[in-house]
């Protein structure tokens, strides 16, 4: 496509529930990376995947958490047993890895509000 | 374009020593924020100014903001081989995020 397409733009859920957030990239783009965003703060770096597999997983911030990524193309992060916590802007970005940082494109997010 | 530019773009110091980067932007802005990423890593947040803020500071670094001049600078203090990195800064509008290219800092130990 031609942007980074994210769905749900937005998830309310209860406490306790599993969520499944998606990631379609720019088509072409090898790196895929996770980030959050709580109000008013700076992004919060989760996990950055390089065609399928996840050099760096060290953002995840607990075992709840989890991403995967197939084909090299669309990436779904799971958060289980959701807590209130884990309400914020969820974005993914994808980039050449020849682009850099300068090169990301983010998706417009999903906003999750856990209740 | 939103896009910050920075410079130097690369920076070389002895350990101990001062780094200073400096970024320029020309829209208004919420925010400025740094961020640091090392080779093949996620970017790490660093720090957040607020539009309204002109100065301020975590741990050994500073951020200035001057809205007038449309310039953010980020100075690390007695730095070390460990801050060997790169260094952005970002303008978020909305779910976007423009990032400068970037200053690459090499600390020598």
């Amino acid at each position: 496509g031609a942007g980074v397409s994210q769905s749900p733009s937005n998830k309310v859920t209860e406490k306790g529930k599993d969520v499944e957030l998606r990631c379609d990239p720019i088509s072409g783009h090898t790196a895929l990376y996770w980030y959050r965003q709580s109000l008013g703060q700076g992004l919060e770096f989760l996990i950055y995947f390089q065609g399928n597999s996840a050099p760096d997983k060290s953002g995840l911030p607990s075992d709840r958490f989890s991403a995967e990524r197939t084909g090299g193309s669309v990436s779904t992060l799971t958060i289980q047993r959701t807590q209130q916590e884990d309400s914020a802007v969820y974005l993914c970005a994808s980039s050449s890895p020849l682009t850099g940082v300068g090169g990301y494109t983010f998706g417009s997010g999903t906003r999750l509000t856990v209740v | 374009s939103q896009q910050g530019e920075e410079d130097p773009q690369a920076l070389s110091i002895q350990e101990g020593e001062n780094a200073t980067m400096n970024c320029s932007y020309k829209t208004s802005i919420n925010n400025l924020q740094w961020y640091r990423q090392n080779s093949g890593r996620g970017l790490v947040h660093l720090i957040l100014i607020r539009s309204n803020e002109r100065e301020k500071h975590s741990g050994r670094l500073r951020v200035t903001l001057d809205t007038s001049k449309k310039s953010s600078s980020l100075l690390i203090t007695a730095s070390r081989a460990a801050d060997t990195a790169s260094y952005f800064c970002a303008i978020q509008a909305g779910n976007q995020f423009y990032f400068g290219t970037g200053t690459s800092l090499t600390v020598i130990p």
